[in-house]
């Protein structure tokens, strides 16, 4: 089965850049997202990467993907107080539209 | 934009008792999915449906069972809640690809 695995916590320094990693065991995978969850919130979704690709820019993102390594990461440059909250890495198994598989989270404490 | 609207945001339960949890999207989505959040556990997937009155179990289904009478309707029901049921539940909704779009989440505590 699939198994996603993150670090659980992040501390940055305001205006330094964050990077938050990701490793997946699913070769099927699809698609890989980046979701966003502050307190007593739902989860936004940030971005997503098809695994035929290597790397997404959007604005202050960037997702990284190693195929071989199963890897993923995000970067967020610039990182403000506005960006602390828990970052969830998510796999969309080829078989499964739209059935993700998350996982544990990693709280992201941006300190001035 | 879509929007995924959870009837609760806090609901305050006995063990025992039968819970309805009510999702609503209205973007004409054919996936709906139920998750629970716990901390360090992350997501984890209850049940899913890909079409009215159809559902697929997830990875932890047990104690739980759901609805899917209309497209833009999915509800979780608890049949009788337990204390280890005390959780945030996430309902999302999805087109047959692209990213899940999440609600605000049920904090539920059952007592």
């Amino acid at each position: 089965g699939e198994d996603v695995e993150q670090s659980l916590f992040l501390s940055v320094r305001e205006g330094d850049s964050s990077v938050i990693n990701c490793t997946y065991t699913d070769s099927s995978s699809t698609y890989l997202y980046w979701y966003k969850q502050e307190p007593g919130a739902g989860l936004q979704l940030l971005t997503y990467i098809f695994s035929n690709m290597d790397m997404k820019q959007d604005q202050r993102l960037t997702v990284l993907l190693n195929k071989k390594d199963k890897h993923l990461s995000l970067r967020i440059a610039d990182t403000q107080t506005g960006d602390s909250a828990i970052y969830f890495c998510a796999e969309s198994a080829i078989t499964s539209w739209g059935k993700l598989q998350f996982g544990a989270g990693t709280q992201v404490v941006v300190t001035p | 934009d879509v929007k995924v609207t959870q009837s609760s945001r806090y609901l305050v339960k006995r063990t025992g008792e039968k819970v309805f949890l009510e999702c609503v999207q209205d973007m004409d989505h054919e996936n709906m999915f139920w998750y629970r959040q716990d901390p360090g556990l992350g997501l984890r997937l209850i049940y899913f449906s890909y079409d009215v009155k159809m559902k697929e179990k997830g990875d932890i289904p047990e104690g739980y069972s759901v609805s899917r009478e209309k497209k833009e309707r999915f509800s979780l029901i608890l049949e009788s809640a337990s204390t280890n049921q005390t959780s945030m539940y996430l309902c999302a909704s999805s087109l047959i690809t692209g990213g899940n779009t999440f609600g605000s989440g049920t904090r539920l505590t059952v007592v």
